[in-house]
């Protein structure tokens, strides 16, 4: 079973919208949360990382956690046509010895 | 940045054919994955290792073997394959545990027939 669920599983935004993407655990231990992008034919590179309640910004690229509900969201404004990517949610907890645990994924499509 | 370099980068073998896939970084990283990408299933990790002669399981071993022979060197051994194992590999690396960033290479397409 997943342990760390993404939705919704495809998404289309026009040039210049915002898109919105969401990422549930299902397990309380996972108290960390990273974001990944995968564009065709490459692996997954670190978009940004999450790690305390609340919003956290980088240029057009906002992700806010939420603790208690085991939330986090990405949200991209301004989305380029260049931001067509898939991106993966990965969850850990703090444990040394232990890894990040990936969602199954967001197909994003900015249309022109 | 991280540079994790897979060979090959694609593979077509036989059921019940013996595959070995490699994986080198060279940013002295102390952990290192091996993970298969699937379409509805994300990216799962099968082995991971925390040093040379070190080796961990993951959520979906069966039917891998893995093997960190040096810092910089881990391999994937598929010893009898089969068509479930046909998927998208990546290795990746990262500095210290969990909470650090991971560095992927750029997979391996696996086809069993």
């Amino acid at each position: 079973q997943q342990k760390v669920q993404q939705s919704p599983e495809s998404l289309s935004v026009p040039e210049g919208g915002m898109a919105s993407l969401n990422c549930t655990s299902s397990d309380r231990n996972f108290q960390y949360f990273w974001w990944y992008r995968q564009h065709s034919g490459e692996g997954p590179k670190a978009l940004m990382s999450i790690f305390s309640d609340g919003d956290k910004k980088e240029g057009r690229f906002t992700a806010h956690l939420n603790k208690a509900s085991l939330h986090v969201s990405l949200h991209i404004r301004d989305s380029q046509p260049s931001d067509s990517a898939l991106y993966f949610c990965a969850a850990s907890e703090t444990n040394s010895g232990t890894y990040q645990r990936f969602g199954t994924g967001t197909k994003l499509q900015v249309v022109p | 940045e991280a540079a994790v370099t897979q060979s090959p980068r694609n593979k077509v073998t036989v059921t019940g054919g013996n595959v070995t896939l490699s994986c080198r970084q060279t940013n002295s990283h102390n952990y290192m994955y091996w993970y298969r990408q699937d379409t509805g299933h994300g990216l799962r990790l099968i082995h991971y290792s925390y040093g040379a002669g070190n080796l961990q399981i993951g959520d979906v071993p069966d039917g891998y073997k893995a093997t960190r022979t040096t810092q910089e060197d881990f391999f994937l051994l598929l010893e009898l394959a089969s068509p479930s194992q046909t998927s998208l590999y990546f290795c990746a690396s990262s500095d210290q545990g969990p909470n650090t960033e991971v560095f992927f290479g750029k997979g391996t397409r696996l086809t069993v027939v």
